[in-house]
């Protein structure tokens, strides 16, 4: 167990929908990141943030966005969903921005 | 981030000490080796780092070659539940909050063969 939790553990929705994945860090980690793999993919970084700010973006689509609360919880939004959005999506935290990640169980999202 | 290379997979067999190559020659001087491996769609696991000297801890060792363009991770007696997708990244590492983008590859996967 990695202290990193993520939920739901997995979403089914349609086409078009929007959702929403959330993500709690480890208890004293201010960075937060989030990566997409679709099937047989290796992890895509999407976006980090410290402390409540944007630190990095990497191949996040425009219909996606994120943010980091106070409690530095972090949430991954995903709107006007297409099939091709299908895909594990993993949360990581570090204690700092540079330092070794340890990452959540994911969320499968699956879209029909 | 420096780019990476490893070999897209390797076989061990069970016991016998797993040897994962990887190759960093655009490496900068403050970028460490980082290692994850991702065993069947779990979340990556954080293994081991390191800058220029060898390291071990419980679960490998790391051996950087002495002009840093290279690393072996070594897992020295191989379990079945070793096999997994072992990820080779270089990063800047330090608690600082700067910008850090992180790439993390394709990785080697090991298959450890009973």
């Amino acid at each position: 167990d990695s202290g990193v939790t993520q939920t739901p553990k997995h979403l089914i929705t349609a086409t078009g929908q929007r959702v929403t994945l959330r993500c709690s860090p480890r208890s004293g980690d201010l960075s937060v990141y989030w990566y997409q793999q679709s099937l047989d993919q290796g992890l895509q970084f999407l976006i980090q943030y410290y402390n409540g700010e944007e630190r990095a973006k990497g191949n996040i689509l425009e219909r996606f966005s994120a943010q980091q609360f106070p409690d530095l919880h972090s949430e991954l939004n995903l709107s006007s969903l297409e099939l091709g959005d299908s895909a594990l999506y993993f949360c990581a935290s570090s204690v700092g921005s540079r330092n070794e990640q340890f990452f959540g169980p994911g969320t499968r999202l699956t879209v029909l | 981030d420096a780019k990476t290379t490893q070999p897209p997979s390797m076989d061990c067999a069970e016991g016998r000490a797993a040897n994962l190559p990887c190759n960093h020659s655009t490496i900068s001087g403050n970028e460490y080796v980082y290692w994850y491996r991702q065993i069947h769609s779990q979340g990556p696991q954080y293994i081991i780092h390191g800058l220029k000297n060898n390291e071990t801890n419980e679960m490998a060792s790391l051996i950087i070659t002495e002009d840093r363009k290279s690393s072996t991770l070594i897992l020295p007696h191989a379990t079945l539940r070793d096999t997994a997708v072992y990820y080779c990244i270089v990063r800047v590492a330090d608690k600082g909050s700067g910008y850090q983008k992180v790439t993390f590859g394709t990785g080697t996967k090991l298959q450890v063969i009973p």
